[in-house]
């Protein structure tokens, strides 16, 4: 079946302009995560959406970043007034259940996004 | 929080030769250890996962071990070929996974 998808996947805009990513879960997964991933660095833990649950927020760096998901499957990551250190890859992954369940968390492709 | 950290960053083998990355990790509370693989501009893929109640897992030429008692585990892969190259991420959760900063392994033929 199909993998997780974002777009776009790749977004070079200007400093100070808003940016919206978008990631597509595999279908009927219940968890969705978003991550970055700097050059040369690790992948950051940003947000968590498990069902209709309050979101773990506890990864975003800064207010100026905000995530939504709609009908529990779609999500937006939100980025308001860019800054050059905010360019990275931008990674989404979803799983079948919760993080109790321990369940295996599979990768979209990501959106590169440069901040000029 | 979680802190994960992997050693070494980076690793050159000749084909055919055996490579060993380890990560430990702070918190105890841990009890799962995905390992993934994420080739050059291409997603990260799960090769190999362990749960706190075993302490070796196999796959072919992969295999993972875990000690619980000093926090750390260990990627092990054997017989290593040019297909191997890449960045390996070990990763720790108890409840949001936490990545290592990854190993850049080189495998040359």
């Amino acid at each position: 079946g199909a993998g997780v998808s974002q777009s776009p996947s790749n977004k070079v805009t200007e400093k100070g302009k808003d940016v919206e990513l978008r990631c597509d879960p595999i279908s009927g997964h219940t968890a969705l995560y978003w991550y970055r991933q700097s050059l040369g660095q690790g992948l950051e833990f940003l947000i968590y959406f498990q069902g209709n649950s309050a979101p773990d927020k506890s990864g975003l760096p800064s207010d100026r970043f905000s995530a939504e998901r709609t009908g529990g499957s779609v999500s937006t990551l939100t980025i308001q007034r860019t800054q050059q250190e905010d360019s990275a890859v931008y990674l989404c992954a979803s799983s079948l259940g919760s993080r109790t369940d321990q369940e295996t968390q599979y990768f979209g492709p990501g959106t590169r996004l440069l901040v000029l | 929080g979680e802190n994960v950290e992997q050693h070494p960053s980076t690793l050159s083998v000749q084909e055919g030769d055996s490579a060993v990355i380890k990560c430990t990790y702070s918190d105890s509370a841990s009890n799962y250890f995905p390992w993934y693989k994420q080739e050059l501009g291409k997603r990260p893929q799960l090769i190999i996962d362990i749960r706190s109640n075993v302490g070796e897992k196999k796959d072919q030429r992969i295999a993972v071990t875990l000690n619980k008692t000093a926090k750390h585990f260990s990627l092990h892969i054997t017989e290593t070929q040019p297909e191997d190259s890449a960045v390996y991420f070990c990763a720790a959760t108890y409840s949001t996974l936490t990545f290592g900063k990854g190993t850049m392994l080189l495998v040359s033929p």
